[in-house]
C-alpha cells in the first residue's frame, strides 16, 4: 500500500529552469493537495484540488501551476525556477470533502534553485 | 480569518516527564482540529483529530489532545515522553469557509532528552 508517492525526492535546479514535481495517490482520495514547508513559516498550501477536475489557488500560488490529471495525480509546475523557490514540497490527499478527515501525505520533495 | 498558533518554536523535556506541545486556533463554526508529526526527511504522520464529542482525544504512539473550547486550544498531551518523541509537531484545523483546506501552525520542535 504505496500511499502517497512524489517523485524526485531530491532536485536541483538553476533559477530559469523549469520542471514538474508529481505526486500520485492509490487510495482513491476525491481531494489533493501541494503545500510547501520552510523554517519557521509551517506549511503553506500553494494549490489543491476538491475534486477531479478542479483546481484552486491556496495561500503562495505565485510562481506555480499546477495539474490535476486524473483522480490518482496532481502535478505541480514551476515555469520559472526561482532561488525563493527553494523548500521541501508535499502533496497530500484526503477522501471526502467533509471536514472530519485527515490527510495523507507523500515523503517530499527537497528542491534546491540556484 | 482562520488561523492556528503554536507559540514555541521548540520544547524540551526529559524522558519519563509528562510532555504538552501547545496549539490555538481561531476559526468560525465548530473547528476540525488535527496534530501531525513529522520525523526527519519524513513526510508528515497524523496523530490524531478532533470532530466533535469528548474533549480528550486519545491517538497513536500514547499522545492525547486535551480540546478546550473557551480557550480556543487544543494542546498535544503525552504522561510519559520518549527520546523516539523528539520530532517536529503541527497542530492543523480544517478550514471552515467551505474550501476544505487544511490550515498549519508554524510547527513545534520537541526534544526529549535522555
Amino acid at each position: 500500500n504505496a500511499g502517497v508517492t512524489q517523485t524526485p525526492k531530491f532536485q536541483v535546479l538553476k533559477t530559469g529552469q523549469s520542471m514538474t514535481l508529481q505526486c500520485a495517490q492509490d487510495m482513491n482520495h476525491n481531494s489533493m493537495y501541494w503545500y510547501r514547508q520552510d523554517p519557521g513559516m509551517g506549511l503553506r498550501l500553494i494549490y489543491y484540488s476538491a475534486s477531479e477536475g478542479t483546481t484552486d489557488k491556496g495561500e503562495v500560488p505565485n510562481g506555480y501551476n499546477v495539474s490535476r490529471l486524473n483522480k490518482r495525480e496532481f502535478s505541480l509546475r514551476l515555469e520559472s525556477a526561482a532561488p525563493s523557490q527553494t523548500s521541501v514540497y508535499f502533496c497530500a490527499s484526503n477522501t471526502l470533502q467533509g471536514r472530519n478527515t485527515e490527510a495523507f501525505f507523500g515523503q517530499g520533495t527537497r528542491l534546491t534553485v540556484v | 480569518a482562520q488561523s492556528v498558533a503554536q507559540p514555541e518554536d521548540q520544547v524540551n523535556v526529559a524522558e519519563g516527564n509528562p510532555l504538552t506541545v501547545k496549539c490555538t486556533y481561531s476559526v468560525s463554526g465548530n473547528p476540525y482540529l488535527f496534530w501531525y508529526v513529522q520525523y526527519p526527511n519524513r513526510g508528515l504522520q497524523f496523530l490524531l483529530k478532533y470532530i466533535t464529542g469528548d474533549n480528550l482525544v486519545k491517538g497513536s504512539y500514547g499522545f492525547e489532545a486535551e480540546f478546550n473550547k473557551s480557550q480556543t486550544s487544543f494542546h498535544l498531551k503525552k504522561p510519559s515522553a520518549l527520546v523516539s518523541d523528539s520530532a517536529l509537531y503541527f497542530c492543523a484545523v480544517r478550514d471552515t469557509s467551505g474550501t476544505y483546506k487544511y490550515i498549519f501552525g508554524t510547527g513545534t520542535r520537541l526534544k526529549v532528552l535522555a
